[in-house]
């Protein structure tokens, strides 16, 4: 199942720059999440979003701002990151039971910092 | 709180070999057990799950069971092939509780032909 798209997949960004992950879901669900997967480390959960709000806040850095216009669309905007920053970034949704039905994750943002 | 070990990888099979990827957890309620296959450069997929104890979640020729008495989920495959080199993690939720899943740390698995 490809329910959840990603974009970029890759990106270069400078510590000065500003970008923005974006990750879109069809899939009906109504909560979305934010994974970093960094070499050598366990997955991180930074953000959870239920119907649009956010639930969790994993006391990620303020360079990094979660966006959730919609239960569809949840977007990541980047400023003035730092390269220990670079990673995958995961996007992932989930219906009301993800005791019931896991997540659906997205392919991934691969994020490099110069 | 809620926590789910896996054994520490790489793991290196040939091809054709059984493997067994050993998960047990750690849960303040009754919860569901998945695992979830990352192929490089790709996002983690829903391989099995399993929602209950003595539940056996199968797909892809992949296994596990739910064993209470032993906490357990231990993802198995009686003849693996180069394509299922992959890194797989195990997860748990617990059901009315604060239902998100909680992964273990990934076991990275080599198939060699």
């Amino acid at each position: 199942e490809t329910g959840v798209t990603q974009t970029p997949r890759h990106l270069v960004m400078g510590m000065t720059n500003k970008k923005s992950l974006k990750c879109e879901q069809h899939l009906g669900h109504n909560a979305m999440y934010w994974y970093k997967q960094s070499a050598k480390k366990p997955l991180e959960l930074m953000f959870v979003y239920n119907f649009k709000e956010q639930t969790e806040n994993n006391s990620v850095p303020s360079r990094f701002s979660p966006e959730c216009p919609n239960s569809s669309h949840l977007f990541l905007h980047l400023h003035t990151l730092q390269p220990e920053d670079s990673a995958l970034y995961l996007c992932a949704s989930s219906q009301d039971r993800p005791d019931l039905y896991g997540y659906t994750f997205g392919s991934g943002t691969r994020l490099t910092v110069v | 709180g809620d926590s789910v070990t896996q054994m520490e990888g790489p793991v290196t099979l040939s091809e054709e070999a059984f493997l067994t990827i050993n998960c047990t957890y750690t849960a303040t309620g009754y919860p569901s057990l998945f695992w979830y296959v990352q192929y490089p450069g790709e996002g983690l997929q829903l391989l099995l799950k399993a929602t209950k104890a003595d539940d056996k979640g199968s797909n892809k020729g992949f296994e596990a069971t739910y064993r209470k008495e032993t906490t357990s989920f231990h993802l198995e495959k009686g003849s693996v092939q180069v394509s299922d080199s992959a890194v797989y993690f195990c997860a748990l939720s617990v059901a009315f509780g604060n239902e998100k899943l909680t992964f273990g740390t990934g076991t990275r698995l080599t198939i060699i032909p």
